[in-house]
């Protein structure tokens, strides 16, 4: 059974920075591209940035490239997302996806349950 | 970028009858459509990809048609449990770009 387990969400102030994983479970994680896709409070999906199933390729949305960086750890089975520069309109709940394919051209099969994000002073 | 939009916003329902979701891109996105459910405290659910594929698990009753910028959500006869919200999601282009999604409510 395909598990994707977020963690690392949580309350930081604007400027700061937080680091988000996800544990990944029951399929070969290096074969496969990965996501994070956001939603903020009563609002709909945002897609924020994908990495390639070996990690040579990443994908940002506009509104987070040169602050956000995707990363995974195949020994681990991990993806992370490292968020610096965090803005009000970044809080979210931030949700870790698998891709049906190894690029990031496919559509995102898995989901985990998500992890909030709240930035605020 | 390839802006999505789908309507209506929101669509209300009898339990039992049949409902119908659409979704336009910007410019053509060929076939490369997926369709998401989400229903309240929850993450979204692979429904359709490809435009017309049933992902695994997903009962016959839902079915996707459509390809280049018009696509289609149909729900064959609406169970309880399929009261949510729908968003479709290119991923021909990047940035990838989802839909405001479809309310799909009990009339």
């Amino acid at each position: 059974e395909v598990q994707l387990l977020e963690s690392g969400g949580g309350l930081v102030q604007p400027g700061g920075s937080l680091r988000l994983s996800c544990a990944a479970s029951g399929f070969t994680f290096s074969n496969y591209a990965m996501s994070w896709v956001r939603q903020a409070p009563g609002k709909g999906l945002e897609w924020v940035s994908t990495i390639s199933d070996g990690g040579g390729f990443t994908y940002y949305a506009d509104s987070v490239r040169g602050r956000f960086t995707i990363s995974r750890d195949s020994s681990k089975n991990t993806l992370y997302l490292q968020m610096n520069s965090l803005r009000a309109e970044d809080t979210a709940v931030y949700y870790c996806a698998k891709d049906r394919g190894s690029s990031g051209w496919e559509p995102l099969d898995y989901w985990g349950q998500g992890t909030l994000v709240t930035v605020s002073s | 970028e390839i802006v999505m939009t789908q309507s209506p916003a929101t669509l209300s329902v009898s339990p039992g009858e049949r409902a119908t979701l659409s979704c336009r891109a910007s410019q053509s996105v060929g076939s490369n459509l997926a369709w998401y459910q989400q229903k309240p405290g929850q993450a979204p659910r692979l429904l359709i990809y490809g435009a017309s594929t049933r992902a695994t698990g997903i009962p016959a009753r839902f079915s996707g048609s459509g390809s280049g910028t018009e696509f289609t959500l149909a729900i064959s006869s609406l169970q309880s449990e399929d009261f949510a919200v729908y968003y479709c999601q290119q991923n021909n282009n990047w940035p990838l770009t989802f839909g405001g999604g479809t309310k799909v409510e009990i009339k």
